[in-house]
């Protein structure tokens, strides 16, 4: 069975710091792909930044990177330099290829102060 | 170019009644996938289609049920529905998997 678990329900940080939201994951398959997701309260789920699980090099979006390790089925996202448009609930997934399915994580309620 | 969309965004409904929601897809994506969401179950899948034909379903009572049309629009139906089943229900759409999935705003249904 495909699990993610985000052990983090919620963060609070100060505007311009750097944060960091830790994602672990369980599958037996060789070909997968993580997501972040970013859900603000207007609903909408936006993608953050993807994984291929074949690539070595970490993934990396502006002020978004992974720090993705397949040994310990470890895929976490520093933000840095947040702003208060980052806050929001993030979610991490994974999808293996040719199940069409995403599975979450339970999410992190991620908040930027001022 | 214009993203997912869902209708109705909100929608109040009484047990034992059945409803309709609609994606319409980015233009091109043909995967359409279904998610319900809930603040004690999370993000679960419910069906994904393909040109017309679902691929893979999620562990759902057969009260839901999909179709997609051949110019990829999906619909879902509820049928005789159930106080559990308010929730935001999400859709997606997808050129392929390792692209990620492009979500819609959601249909907020509330059953009363």
């Amino acid at each position: 069975a495909q699990t993610v678990t985000q052990s983090q329900p919620e963060m609070s940080v100060q505007e311009a710091e750097t944060v960091t939201l830790s994602c672990t994951y369980d599958t037996s398959e060789n070909n997968y792909y993580l997501f972040w997701y970013k859900q603000p309260p207007s609903r909408q789920m936006i993608l953050v930044i993807r994984q291929e699980a074949y690539k070595q090099q970490n993934a990396t979006e502006n002020r978004f990177s992974v720090n993705f390790q397949k040994a310990a089925k470890s895929f976490s996202l520093k933000i840095s330099d947040s702003q208060l448009g980052d806050t929001a609930m993030y979610f991490c997934a994974s999808i293996i290829q040719g199940a069409q399915k995403l599975v979450f994580g339970q999410g992190t309620r991620l908040t930027i102060n001022p | 170019k214009a993203g997912v969309t869902q209708t109705p965004r909100y929608l109040i409904k009484t047990r034992g009644q059945q409803v309709t929601l609609s994606c319409s897809p980015i233009s091109g994506h043909r995967s359409v996938s279904w998610y319900q969401q809930t603040p004690g179950q999370g993000l679960q899948f419910l069906f994904e289609y393909f040109s017309e034909t679902q691929r893979n379903k999620g562990n759902f009572p057969g009260r839901f049920s999909g179709r997609q049309f051949s110019n990829s629009r999906s619909e879902m139906n509820v049928s005789t529905l159930e106080l559990g089943d308010s929730a935001l229900y999400l859709c997606a759409s997808s050129l392929g998997e390792s692209g990620g999935y492009t979500f819609g705003s959601g249909t907020r249904l509330t059953v009363v």
